[in-house]
């Protein structure tokens, strides 16, 4: 079974750049989220997808980060524009459908952002 | 979601058990307890995970007290490979996880 899969693995910008991010999850998994995890700390998690739709997205910087999920499969995170402190691993995980307690969430390697 | 609390590094021996502790004296009925790790420069990974009685499976051991304030992850003979983050998360919502910390475990042979 294939993991999750994300692109670029590295990417460089210099800040005011945009930046975007691509996941492609599980199989068959409805749940999606991208985390962001800086050096050194645990991912923080910045939005959670249902299908094509948002559950959670308390933490994502609106006036800079935006998500989608087109049609309920790959999704994509951008940045715009970029800041210093965005620097981080952008982690994308899914689980399957249902979002109990008990569902295991797969993650992708994650993309090394790293803003100049 | 209720904290969980891990000490921030662990060492170990190559081959030897490893108990790795997890406090969360604030947890509620239905919180199931998660553990994960990560390997460097890799997304985190499933472990194991239960909700009142010890579980095992091919990776680990999970004992957790009979009052839930706390749960141990053993790692019965440790090998290079296992030096990773160890997260104790606590889920309840069926959703998101709240990573913390976690415990830097470091594998010496």
């Amino acid at each position: 079974e294939a993991g999750v899969a994300q692109s670029p693995r590295y990417k460089i910008i210099e800040k005011r750049q945009s930046v975007a991010f691509w996941c492609n999850p599980i199989s068959g998994h409805a749940t999606l989220y991208w985390y962001q995890q800086i050096l050194g700390q645990g991912p923080k998690l910045l939005i959670q997808f249902q299908n094509n739709g948002v559950v959670d997205d308390s933490q994502l910087p609106k006036d800079r980060f935006s998500a989608e999920r087109l049609k309920g499969v790959d999704s994509t995170l951008k940045i715009q524009p970029a800041k210093l402190e965005d620097s981080a691993v952008y982690l994308c995980a899914s689980s399957e459908p249902g979002g109990t307690s008990e569902n295991e969430q797969f993650f992708g390697p994650g993309t090394r952002l790293t803003v100049l | 979601d209720a904290k969980t609390t891990q000490p921030n590094s662990m060492e170990s021996n190559e081959e030897e058990p490893v108990h790795l502790p997890c406090n969360h004296s604030t947890i509620s009925g239905t919180d199931y307890i998660h553990w994960y790790r990560q390997l460097p420069s890799q997304g985190p990974e499933y472990v194991i995970h239960g909700l009142t009685s010890n579980v095992n499976n091919r990776m680990a051991s999970l004992a957790i007290a009979e009052d839930r304030k706390s749960s141990t992850l053993i790692l019965h003979r440790a090998t290079l490979r296992d030096a990773a983050v160890y997260y104790c998360i606590l889920t309840n919502s069926g959703y998101a996880l709240n990573f913390g910390k976690g415990t830097s475990l470091l594998v010496t042979p």
